[in-house]
């Protein structure tokens, strides 16, 4: 079955290390989306690509930078993370613009 | 002010009871709209879409008012399986999807 994973679903890091969360999807979806999670704000938008080679920002982009190489991944990188970045990254997909993510299971980011 | 907004609740009801929760959106070119559904520690998934019409799926009921920019869920007859945070999103033609914070349901037994 098709499906869209994240790894690795838990990490403890420090402040100021690189750190790199990975999305890949078997669907062939051109549309992939990362959100971050926190109590009190909801789901909210990190970057977003509508296919190989096309990133996007959203929301909350700051400290944050994607990379689409291929349809399959697209990864997440913290250059420098922050404490403020502790939080429940989402990654998700959709095959056009259906309004129908599917998201991976999440990935918990925990800086020190 | 954030774009999709939403009262946190919780909502706390017995079983069989039904529920309203309604969400507002600000940017009123906002062309698309759905419920999605999310458990405790668990990702999102899609409920449903909201027609201009007003849509329903069993026991779930969605209705779209574009004058006032109001959206809204109803849930006939709930179910100890209904407890869950229900999340109001909209999007723009062709951009990414905008949660809002989502609104708690407990169903009690």
């Amino acid at each position: 079955d098709a499906e869209i994973t994240q790894s690795p679903r838990h990490k403890i890091t420090e402040t100021g290390r690189q750190v790199t969360l990975a999305c890949h999807q078997t669907w062939n979806h051109n549309n992939m989306f990362w959100y971050r999670q926190d109590l009190g704000h909801g789901l909210r938008l990190i970057h977003y690509s509508y296919g190989v080679h096309d990133t996007n920002k959203g929301e909350v982009s700051d400290g944050y930078s994607v990379s689409r190489s291929n349809t399959e991944d697209l990864p997440l990188t913290l250059e420098s993370a922050a404490s403020s970045q502790t939080s429940v990254y989402f990654c998700a997909s959709s095959p056009l613009y259906t309004g129908e993510l599917f998201f991976g299971e999440g990935s918990r980011l925990t800086v020190l | 002010r954030k774009e999709v907004e939403q009262d946190p609740g919780p909502f706390n009801v017995p079983e069989g009871a039904t529920v309203a929760f309604n969400c507002t959106y600000s940017n009123s070119a906002s062309q698309s709209f759905f419920w999605y559904r999310q458990d405790c520690r668990k990702e999102p998934k899609l409920l449903m879409s909201v027609y201009s019409s007003g849509n329903e799926d069993g026991r779930f009921t969605a209705q779209l008012n574009r004058a006032s920019q109001y959206i809204s869920l109803l849930i006939r007859d709930s179910k100890l399986s209904d407890s869950a945070t229900y999340l109001c999103v909209s999007s723009l033609v062709g951009s990414a999807l905008i949660f809002g914070k989502g609104t708690t349901l407990s169903v009690s037994s």
